[in-house]
């Protein structure tokens, strides 16, 4: 049972150069998510996908598209980095149904690293 | 718009002192989860508060949740090192918003 599964683990790109981060869940969860951490500042929410079919834009979305390309997979774009960009990136996911009972189910994180 | 704030944000304990951590929030919610994180790793779900007056413990860890105060604690008891890591509180807004986290450091 893999849960969530992030590639790849570690991305070093210079500076406006482009890249995917990939994400899938294997729990049949309906909404899918990625967040971005920084040291001293948490998790902050990039774009999520409440649904197959939908995005939407979080707290901080600028420099980045997503795209639920089916009910399993959730990818998230970089169209030109910056090195403003440079953070760990964290997937998650979370069924309906249990009114957030049960929180979100992280994967194990993307260290990106923009020169 | 929901702000999260975690204090301490550093904390170094000896073993078997008793600390506890807030983390008190800006907007009426009644979910509210605790998640450690490891150095390098993932977040680990550790409790999911989900109404007020709620207290869920285990081990040497018990959260309890305050949705009047809009405060939740994380009481650390006798405190050992493998309770080293990184603490974040999350907040059920429209999406999960989170502290910046406490950083717990247990010192023999």
């Amino acid at each position: 049972n893999a849960g969530v599964t992030q590639t790849p683990k570690f991305q070093v790109l210079k500076t406006g150069q482009s890249m995917t981060l990939q994400c899938a869940q294997d729990m049949n969860h309906n909404s899918m998510y990625w967040y971005r951490q920084d040291p001293g500042m948490g998790l902050r929410l990039i774009y999520y996908s409440a649904s197959e079919g939908t995005t939407d834009k979080g707290e901080v979305p600028n420099g980045y598209n997503v795209s639920r390309l089916n009910k399993r997979e959730f990818s998230l774009r970089l169209e030109s980095a910056a090195p403003s960009q440079t953070s760990v990136y964290f997937c998650a996911s979370r069924t309906w149904g249990t009114g957030y009972s049960y929180g979100y189910t992280f994967g194990s994180g993307t260290r990106l690293t923009v020169v | 718009e929901l702000k999260v704030e975690q204090n301490p944000l550093f904390l170094s304990m000896q073993e078997g002192k008793n600390y506890t951590i807030y983390c008190n929030y800006s907007t009426t919610s009644d979910r509210l989860y605790w998640y450690r994180q490891d150095p390098g790793k993932s977040l680990e779900s550790l409790f999911v508060l989900l109404s007020n007056g709620a207290v869920k413990q285990e081990g040497r860890l018990m959260a309890s949740l305050d949705t009047k105060a809009r405060l939740s604690t994380l009481h650390i008891t006798a405190a050992v090192h493998d309770l080293s890591a990184t603490y974040f509180c999350a907040v059920k807004y429209n999406d999960m918003r989170f502290g910046a986290g406490t950083r717990l450091t247990v010192k023999p």
